[in-house]
């Protein structure tokens, strides 16, 4: 049971160029989320998925798209990378019990010049 | 909308000594609580939370943490830190008209334990 897995762990881009960050969880669970982490900002919600076949935006999703593509798998992508989305970049699953909390993943650690 | 509030980013301590880190909380509708804890280089893990009940929760390495609903607050404390206790502390809430879907987090309290 190896929970929630992201890849890659670490990723540099130039600004312009796409890239798609993955992440897969092997827990069975319904819901999965996409989160960036800045310094002094805490996690802010880009987009997530509460079941199999929905997304819905987060906080701050301009610059990103994303596909749930099946129970397990929910990929983010950035179509032209800025350097504003210099960040690390964190996936979590959760139950679809409302009383669950999230599973993190160990995080993608992007930088774009 | 939601807001999290966590009042000191950074919070210097002696070992063994007691902390408090402070997070309040906005909301119009009724929410689920959490305190995460993120240790160096790895993603966030569940300290401890609160859904309804008694408004003290308490984690299985002596944090507790008090819900207070006429404050808008859910502050951690710990009455003995130990240097293991360094990390950044994250303090999130879910809303109920999320269907407790959506998570809000504060901008984290990096505890700093010296010997």
């Amino acid at each position: 049971n190896a929970g929630v897995t992201q890849t890659p762990k670490f990723q540099v881009l130039k600004t312009g160029q796409s890239m798609t960050l993955q992440c897969a969880q092997d827990m069975n669970h319904n819901s999965m989320y996409w989160y960036r982490q800045d310094p002094g900002m805490g996690l802010r919600l880009i987009y997530y998925s509460a079941s199999e076949g929905t997304t819905d935006k987060g906080e701050v999703p301009n610059g990103y798209n994303v596909s749930r593509l099946n129970k397990r798998e929910f990929s983010l992508r950035l179509e032209s990378a800025a350097p504003s989305q210099t960040s690390v970049y964190f996936c979590a699953s959760k139950t679809g019990e409302a009383t669950d909390t999230q599973y993190f993943g160990p995080g993608t650690r992007l930088t774009v010049l | 909308a939601q807001s999290v509030t966590q009042l000191d980013s950074q919070v210097p301590v002696f070992e063994e000594a007691p902390v408090e880190l402070r997070c309040n909380y906005s909301s119009s509708v009724s929410v689920y609580l959490f305190w995460y804890v993120q240790y160096p280089n790895q993603g966030l893990q569940l300290l401890l939370k609160y859904l309804s009940g008694s408004t003290l929760v308490e984690s299985i390495n002596g944090f507790e943490a008090e819900f207070n609903k006429s404050q808008t607050s859910f502050h951690l404390r710990k009455p003995s830190v130990h240097i293991s206790d360094t990390a950044e502390y994250f303090c999130a809430v879910t809303p109920a008209d999320t269907h407790f879907n959506k998570f809000y987090f504060g901008s984290g309290t990096k505890l700093n334990v010296k010997p």
